[in-house]
């Protein structure tokens, strides 16, 4: 497609539950970025792969949360043993950016998926 | 750890009117500052992007600049149309990530 798709666009689940949460980013973008926003608050960062490698991921809150892009394109955010703290917008975006050079291209962003933790 | 500060939180204005919407960084050593749309339930929209040698950049009504030494962005709309009302987010790029802020929700009052 055009832009970046994320599915599901709405999950509601139990708490202790597993979720997976998927990004289809632009054709051609090496990097992918995940990040969560709450309520009235601007977006926080989880994690950035270039290409199949997760650049960083210092984002990610615990080891609860983990994150793969196994062919370079569609990545996958896992959430195990869901929390009610985790309801929040995860929000994928991708940039073209060539394989190791400095991050400078504009981010462009999924419409989201909004996870509803019971 | 940068921080990404925006004033004001809020702002109503009457359809017409110019507006300056402010952000604010604490860590200059950035890569370049994006301007964000956001509409309710909906994902980020970019606006504008700069880059960290650039000055400013226009598109249409809108107009962004900024002053990388003093920690300082603004984007400017001029005359502002219902369609306008948004969120505004900027975010500032440091080596391997965006950090934003936590926007300036507009209403352009018809």
């Amino acid at each position: 497609g055009a832009g970046v798709s994320q599915t599901p666009s709405n999950k509601v689940t139990e708490k202790g539950k597993y979720v997976e949460l998927r990004c289809d980013p632009i054709s051609g973008h090496t990097a992918l970025y995940w990040y969560r926003q709450s309520l009235g608050q601007g977006p926080e960062f989880l994690i950035y792969f270039q290409g199949t490698g997760a650049a960083d991921d210092s984002g990610l809150p615990n080891d609860r949360f983990f994150a793969v892009r196994p062919e370079g394109s569609v990545s996958t955010l896992k959430i195990q043993r869901t929390e009610r703290g985790d309801s929040a917008v995860y929000l994928c975006a991708s940039s073209r950016n060539s394989r190791g050079r400095t991050r400078t291209g504009e981010l462009f962003f999924g419409e989201g998926s909004r996870l509803t933790v019971l | 750890k940068q921080e990404v500060t925006q004033i004001p939180a809020a702002l109503s204005v009457p359809e017409g009117e110019n507006l300056v919407l402010n952000c604010s960084f604490t860590d200059s050593a950035i890569y370049n500052l994006q301007w964000f749309r956001q509409d309710p339930g909906k994902g980020l929209t970019s606006l504008l992007l700069i880059q960290s040698s650039q000055r400013e950049q226009t598109s249409g009504r809108l107009n962004a600049s900024l002053d990388k030494s003093s920690g300082r962005s603004t984007l400017y709309i001029a005359a502002s149309q219902p369609g306008d009302s948004a969120t505004y987010l900027c975010a500032v790029t440091g080596a391997n990530n965006l950090f934003f802020g936590t926007g300036t929700r507009l209403t352009v009052i018809p």
